[in-house]
């Protein structure tokens, strides 16, 4: 199994420029979960999907972000305009089952840095 | 609400015990239990439910007290491949079964 996939590992951009994150969940898993990471404030959940349907997207910052699962195989965060302090690592992660607690596995990774 | 990790960073060496406290001002469900590597993602390591369970994996374990709202990890003769962060995540009871996420704890292991 190849785990969740993220793209880019790294994306450096202006701000103001729009920035696509993308993640591929693990096969058969029913939930997936975006997640910032920042010093300052650890590990945030942002928004989750169970079954590619947005349950919570409370942790969402802003209107400038926004997330999507056209299919259960993939998912986007993308951050329009992007703005200095959004810089941070964005993990994605799935689960079996968000309902039940399942146990969720963190892709590697996409560190962002808007200049 | 994010759960109290504490301390925020231990630094051992080689072969000695830590414990890594987690606390919750909610009645809880579970406790999750992750570990993070530098420059990598948090891996999972075990999951413990309510009613006072304890669990192990290798020389790491941990305890949950429902009624404290506590968990604890106890990592045992550490070994340098222990180093890293530690996240402990709470899912409320009646809640939505996600877990939140506390700041971390350093773990640095020296030779």
């Amino acid at each position: 199994d190849a785990g969740v996939i993220q793209s880019p590992r790294h994306e450096v951009t202006e701000m103001g420029q729009e920035v696509t994150l993308r993640c591929k969940p693990i096969s058969g898993h029913n939930s997936l979960f975006w997640y910032r990471q920042t010093m300052m404030r650890g590990l945030e959940l942002l928004i989750y999907f169970n079954n590619n349907v947005p349950i919570d997207d409370s942790g969402m910052p802003e209107d400038r972000f926004s997330a999507k699962m056209p299919n259960a195989s993939f998912s986007t965060l993308k951050i329009q305009p992007s703005e200095p302090r959004d810089s941070a690592v964005y993990f994605c992660a799935s689960s079996l089952a968000a309902i039940s607690g399942d146990t969720q596995y963190f892709g590697p990774g996409t560190r962002l840095t808007v200049l | 609400q994010q759960p109290v990790q504490s301390p925020q960073a231990v630094i051992l060496r080689e072969g000695e015990d830590a414990v890594i406290n987690c606390s919750s001002s909610k009645a809880l469900y579970s406790v999750h239990w992750y570990r993070q590597k530098h420059g990598e993602a948090p891996v999972f390591l075990m999951i413990l439910l309510k009613g006072g369970e304890q669990k192990g994996h290798e020389k790491i374990s941990a305890s949950f007290n429902e009624k404290k709202q506590q968990s604890s990890l106890y990592l045992t003769a550490s070994q340098l491949s222990y180093s890293g962060t530690y996240f402990c995540g709470t899912v409320p009871s009646g809640g939505s079964y996600i877990p939140t996420f506390g700041r971390g704890t350093s773990l640095i292991v020296h030779p």
